[in-house]
């Protein structure tokens, strides 16, 4: 069965500090990995990862997907309390469109 | 503004009611998706519909019915829903290419509508 594991569930840093957010998957059919951020509403679309070992960068936001370990990781530098959210990762089939969401990793930036 | 719009984005019904969750996307896409999210769970995949064809249905109860009369509609009918349904309903598109499996392309979301049964 398809799934996508994120860790931590929750954590809770300080202005400033810099967070590692990890997410594994099992997915058979893999094309792409997915970051979201969710602040209350809908999920805003942060990156997305086909290639091993490319790192993509948006500001202080930072990814990077390993395809044959399965595993992606989010960086933020410098956090801010406006980085306060849950953090989506997905997994993207090649079959019509599927995504696979993992639980969400809920950042809490305080300052 | 995503781009994709969803109404009521607050909804109440009992049990016994029927009413209508509305999406519309205006980014030219012509995949659309609806995704339940219940508290503390993640997101759950609902249907998905690729050039008006619904293409999954992910064992989704019949009190939930698609509906994607063109690409840049979907409704979801809800008909004597449970108080276990309450929860977020999220509309989102994508790019498709028909005959094609999958594109890799990004999904964008609408704001959801929250539903609670009572």
């Amino acid at each position: 069965e398809d799934k996508v594991v994120q860790s931590p569930l929750s954590l809770v840093v300080h202005e400033g500090d810099t967070v590692t957010l990890n997410c594994s998957y099992e997915v058979t059919n893999f094309r792409s990995l997915l970051w979201y951020k969710q602040e209350k509403k809908a999920p805003t679309f942060l990156f997305m990862l086909t290639s091993s070992g490319i790192e993509k960068k948006s500001g202080r936001l930072s990814s990077i997907l390993d395809k044959k370990e399965l595993f992606s990781i989010l960086n933020i530098t410098a956090t801010q309390t406006g980085d306060s959210a849950v953090y989506l990762c997905a997994a993207r089939k090649t079959s019509y469109d599927k995504v696979i969401f993992g639980p969400g990793t809920s950042l809490s930036v305080i300052p | 503004e995503t781009g994709v719009t969803q109404t009521p984005r607050h909804l109440v019904m009992g049990m016994t009611n029927k009413k209508s969750l509305k999406c519309e996307q205006h980014l030219g896409h012509n995949a659309m998706y609806w995704y339940k999210q219940s508290a503390k769970k993640p997101l759950e995949l609902m249907f998905v519909y690729n050039f008006k064809e619904q293409t999954e249905n992910n064992s989704v109860p019949s009190r939930f019915s698609p509906e994607c009369p063109n690409s840049s509609h979907l409704f979801l009918h809800l008909h004597t829903l449970q108080p276990e349904d309450s929860a977020l309903y999220l509309c989102a598109s994508s790019h498709a290419r028909r005959g094609l499996s999958g594109s890799g392309n990004t999904i964008y979301f609408g704001e959801g509508s929250w539903l609670t049964v009572v």
